[in-house]
C-alpha cells in the first residue's frame, strides 16, 4: 500500500541554524501539507501546498518558513533559524485530488521530532 | 474563534467492550469530517470519514455519527481490542477555498484494559 515517508525520523539543532525536513508523498497525489505536533498537544496545520504554490498558511508559518517541490516526488519543510519553540513533531501529508469543495483523504507520514537545542 | 474539540481527555474500557469518542464543532459550514487514531510516535492514521450529507458511515469495527443540528459527532468502536488504544482525533477538513487544511480536536486517549 503507498504511503507517505519522511526523513529524518528524528533531527537535533541548535538554536539558530536551519533544518530542512524531507517527505516524498504519495506518487499520484496532489496536494501536500505540512502539519506539527507540540509534544501532547493537538496536529496544527502549518501549510498547504498545490500546483507549485501555497495554497493556505497558518499564523505559525512565518517568514521563518518555506516549503519547496524541488522535483517531481519530494516535499520539503525548512526552517531558516530554529527557534527552541519549534520543538515539535513535524507531520507530512498529501491527497489526491478535489472531491467538490474538498480535497480527498489526507494522509500522513510518520513524522519527523525536530529538537532545538 | 471556529474550532472543533473533545468531550473527554481519556476514556478507559476493558477489552470486547463498546467504546463512544465525542466530539464537537463550532462552523455550521463544516461538511466533512474525519477520525484519525494515533499511536505512541507515529503520525495520524485515517479510521473513517463522514460528509454532511450523511448521518452515518460503517467501517470495520467502526461507526461515524453526525448530528448536524448540534454539531456533533462521534466514533464508535465496536468490541475494543488492546490495539485500539491510541490517541483518537476529529478533524474538519476545510473546503479548497481555505486550503484543504485540516482542523484538529484535542484528542481522547483511549485505554484498553485487558
Amino acid at each position: 500500500e503507498p504511503e507517505v515517508t519522511q526523513t529524518p525520523s528524528h533531527q537535533v539543532t541548535q538554536m539558530g541554524q536551519e533544518v530542512i525536513l524531507r517527505c516524498v508523498p504519495i506518487s499520484n497525489h496532489l496536494y501536500f501539507y505540512w502539519y506539527r505536533q507540540i509534544l501532547g498537544q493537538k496536529v496544527e496545520f502549518l501549510v498547504s501546498f498545490y500546483n507549485n504554490e501555497i495554497s493556505e498558511k497558518s499564523e505559525i508559518f512565518d517568514d521563518q518558513f518555506s516549503v519547496e517541490r524541488p522535483d517531481g516526488s519530494n516535499f520539503t519543510l525548512k526552517i531558516r533559524s530554529t527557534k527552541l519553540e519549534d520543538s515539535a513533531m513535524y507531520f507530512c501529508a498529501s491527497s489526491a485530488r478535489a472531491g467538490g469543495r474538498s480535497t480527498d483523504t489526507q494522509y500522513f507520514g510518520p513524522g519527523t521530532r525536530l529538537t532545538v537545542l | 474563534g471556529e474550532s472543533v474539540g473533545l468531550h473527554l481527555p481519556t476514556l478507559s474500557v476493558q477489552e470486547g467492550d463498546n467504546s463512544i469518542i465525542n466530539c464537537a464543532y463550532s462552523n455550521s459550514a463544516s461538511d466533512y469530517f474525519i477520525w484519525y487514531k494515533q499511536e505512541s510516535g507515529k503520525g495520524p492514521q485515517f479510521i473513517i470519514d463522514i460528509r454532511s450529507n450523511m448521518d452515518k458511515r460503517q467501517g470495520q469495527r467502526v461507526t461515524v455519527l453526525l448530528n448536524k443540528t448540534v454539531k456533533h459527532l462521534s466514533l464508535q468502536i465496536a468490541a475494543t481490542q488492546p490495539g485500539d488504544s491510541a490517541v483518537y482525533f476529529c478533524a474538519e477538513n476545510r473546503p479548497l477555498d481555505q486550503g484543504g487544511k485540516l482542523i484538529f480536536g484535542q484528542g481522547t486517549e483511549l485505554s484498553v484494559k485487558p
